[in-house]
């Protein structure tokens, strides 16, 4: 079955320091990975993909994520960690890019909360 | 370019009445998804149109229905709504089907 695990419910990490969000996904193709964040009260924000080629996708926000295959993983990093990073995080694997279908498969979030 | 917008952004709504939900896209994407968002069930897919046409289907019961019109703006319904409808419903546009979705605001729906 398609699944995508978050194992960190809830991180807190201090201003400037490094972040690393973990996530495991299962699929038995070759997965279209995304990472967004969520701030309270709104909708999700694409922060990074990835389909095929360089297993180290930069995003926006200075983020960047690195595709494991044999780890099947996709973990989102960021060197420095700003207090507007505070939001919910989540990962996604979806079918192969430009395949029939679109839907999105997420894991349950890691609620980043920073520290001053 | 706009983002993908929703409307209503709230809505209150009595166990066993219908509700309709819009959904306008990015202008010149063709595929709207809908998404269910509960601190339950956390993210679940609804369904997933393109060019007028439900291509894809979540696992939700038969009251939660959708459409998609010639100009790619979307509706979804639900009838007879029960207390466990109580979520955010996030809409979802993209390019074409299997591309980046690029999620709107959302709409906040109480059953009570």
């Amino acid at each position: 079955a398609q699944s995508v695990t978050q194992p960190d419910i809830h991180i807190t990490v201090s201003e400037g320091a490094s972040l690393e969000l973990r996530c495991n996904y299962s699929y038995g193709a070759t997965p279209y990975l995304f990472w967004y964040v969520q701030s309270p009260g709104q909708g999700l924000q694409l922060l990074l993909k990835y389909f095929s080629g360089d297993t180290l996708v930069q995003g926006i926000k200075g983020f960047e994520a690195e595709f494991k295959r044999s780890q099947s993983s996709f973990n989102l990093r960021k060197p420095s960690v700003h207090w507007s990073d505070a939001a919910e995080y989540f990962c996604a694997v979806g079918a192969k890019y430009g395949g029939s279908q679109g839907n999105l498969i997420f894991g349950k979030g890691t609620k980043l909360s920073v520290k001053p | 370019k706009a983002g993908v917008t929703q409307t209503p952004r709230y809505l209150i709504k009595t166990r066993g009445q219908q509700v309709t939900l819009s959904c306008s896209p990015i202008s010149g994407h063709r595929s709207v998804s809908w998404y269910q968002q509960t601190p339950g069930q956390g993210l679940q897919f609804l369904f997933e149109y393109f060019s007028e046409t439900q291509r894809n289907k979540g696992n939700f019961p038969g009251r939660f229905s959708g459409r998609q019109f010639s100009n790619s703006r979307s509706e979804m319904n639900v009838s007879t709504l029960e207390l466990g409808d109580s979520a955010l419903y996030l809409c979802a546009s993209s390019l074409d089907l299997g591309t980046e979705q690029y999620f709107g605001p959302g709409t906040r729906l109480t059953v009570t």
